[in-house]
């Protein structure tokens, strides 16, 4: 199974603040990567699909990259409605896979 | 508009078996899969298996020998069953469509206790 890795677990940033999470796959997706955000009490909503595409009706502060093993999601300038918990996951190989999350808090 | 909407029964006992359903409305079965999410309380999520358009099917290796994925394009259900509760099966359960994985449904909690 492809195990996939994010960090940081926790991070904790300003309004204002880009910020940056990461996922490492522990082989080549290419590029089957999808990136959800999870709201407390919710299911887990689609930002970003296959890397670096925005799902329709997700802000343009959300944007994806990546290649290989190492993918990123950035949020340009942090907002308070931001704070969840961001899944990356893999659909290249079955089974496919989630990473354990990054929690995102507000300082 | 697309919507998916799990039902269950809430609370298992142990050893028994858990039936789950999620009802689709706004796609076909013929035309996209659909798959099974956990998520333990507190958690991260893991894929339990998929049913796809064509009717082929895909299990998690560790779960496959207790799982059972169907459809009924009748009634635009998925079926999902799984044998042998044990208290570790206790989770939030969510059906999604596949292979966009873009919509969810809003889950069911299954408890298993006795």
């Amino acid at each position: 199974d492809i195990q996939m890795t994010q960090s940081p677990s926790v991070l904790s940033a300003s309004v204002g603040d880009r910020v940056t999470l990461n996922c490492k796959a522990s082989q080549n997706i290419n590029k089957y990567l999808n990136w959800y955000q999870q709201k407390l009490g919710e299911a887990p909503k689609l930002l970003i699909y296959n890397t670096n595409n925005l799902q329709t009706g997700i802000p343009s502060r959300f944007s994806g990259s990546g290649s290989g093993t190492d993918y990123t999601l950035t949020i340009s300038s942090l907002q308070p409605e931001d704070v969840a918990t961001y899944f990356c996951f893999q659909h290249n190989s079955w089974p496919f896979t989630f990473g354990s999350g990054t929690k995102l808090e507000i300082k | 508009q697309v919507q998916l909407k799990e039902s269950g029964p809430g609370l298992v006992q142990p050893s028994r078996t858990l039936s789950l359903t999620c009802t689709v409305s706004g796609f076909s079965l013929t035309s996209y899969g659909v798959s099974w999410v956990r998520q333990p309380p507190g958690k991260g999520l893991e894929w339990i298996a998929a049913i796809w358009s064509g009717g082929s099917t895909d299990y998690n290796s560790a779960l496959k020998s207790r799982l059972s994925i169907s459809r009924d394009t009748s009634k635009s259900q998925v079926l999902l069953k799984m044998n042998s509760l044990q208290t570790e099966d206790t989770a939030m359960y969510f059906c999604a469509r596949s292979t966009s994985f873009d919509y969810w449904g809003q889950g069911v909690m299954v408890t298993v206790s006795s």
